[in-house]
């Protein structure tokens, strides 16, 4: 079975511009969560989604905005991006609201 | 592959050791923890979880204890071997009415030396 993916693997980008990420969660999972991982840090929870409802959101700004889709697949939206954006985002998917299970990430740098 | 924490703390042992990672956690009202193993270029992976209700859990390898009084975990590597080397993460899996987050601490890179 596929684990959870996430596209794309690799993106840069300049200040001021969007992004887009994607996530697919494992079949069968109903919830995704978005993480924020810095460089040197632990990831950070950003969003999590349960049944195309938004049930809980950090500690985040408004230009971080995310969704979930009919299939359960995912995106994250980042407008006006600065220079610490740049981080490894991670999608992990669960069941309900149980075990997560991450995906490989996408790098994000922002130059 | 790309380092997933640079300046993190790092427990260095012999292959064929035991390993000791610790962590401290926050929230008093917590009740499900889980250590997560992260290699570089890959997502954090599950290694084995907690509830408050117990003290200690073992799995294959790994053992974690939970100490509520001081707020402490630890997990416990049995025989170390090279394939353990990764960055080390406990978190706290807190519930709200709405949904679950997962709240990570700093994380321990372990380095295996053959």
């Amino acid at each position: 079975d596929a684990g959870v993916t996430q596209s794309p693997t690799h993106l840069i980008k300049t200040r001021g511009q969007h992004v887009t990420l994607r996530c697919s969660p494992i079949s069968g999972h109903k919830s995704v969560s978005w993480y924020q991982q810095v460089l040197g840090q632990g990831p950070q929870f950003i969003f999590q989604y349960y049944e195309k409802e938004e049930r809980g959101r950090g500690n985040f700004p408004d230009r971080f905005s995310a969704r979930q889709f009919p299939n359960y697949s995912s995106e994250l939206n980042v407008n006006a991006l600065l220079l610490g954006d740049s981080a490894l985002y991670l999608c992990a998917s669960s069941y309900g609201l149980s075990e997560q299970f991450f995906g490989p990430g996408t790098r994000l740098t922002v130059l | 592959g790309e380092s997933v924490g640079l300046h993190l703390p790092t427990l260095s042992v012999q292959e064929g050791d035991n390993s000791i990672i610790n962590c401290a956690y926050s929230n008093s009202a917590s009740d499900y923890f889980i250590w997560y193993k992260q290699e570089s270029g890959k997502g954090p992976q599950f290694i084995i979880d907690i509830r408050s209700n117990m003290d200690k859990r073992q799995g294959q390898r790994v053992t974690v204890l939970l100490n509520k009084t001081v707020k402490h975990l630890s997990l416990q590597i049995a025989a170390t071997q090279p394939g353990d080397s990764a960055v080390y993460f406990c978190a706290e899996n807190n519930y709200n009415n709405a949904g679950n987050m997962l709240t990570f601490g700093g994380g321990t890179r372990l380095m295996v030396k053959p």
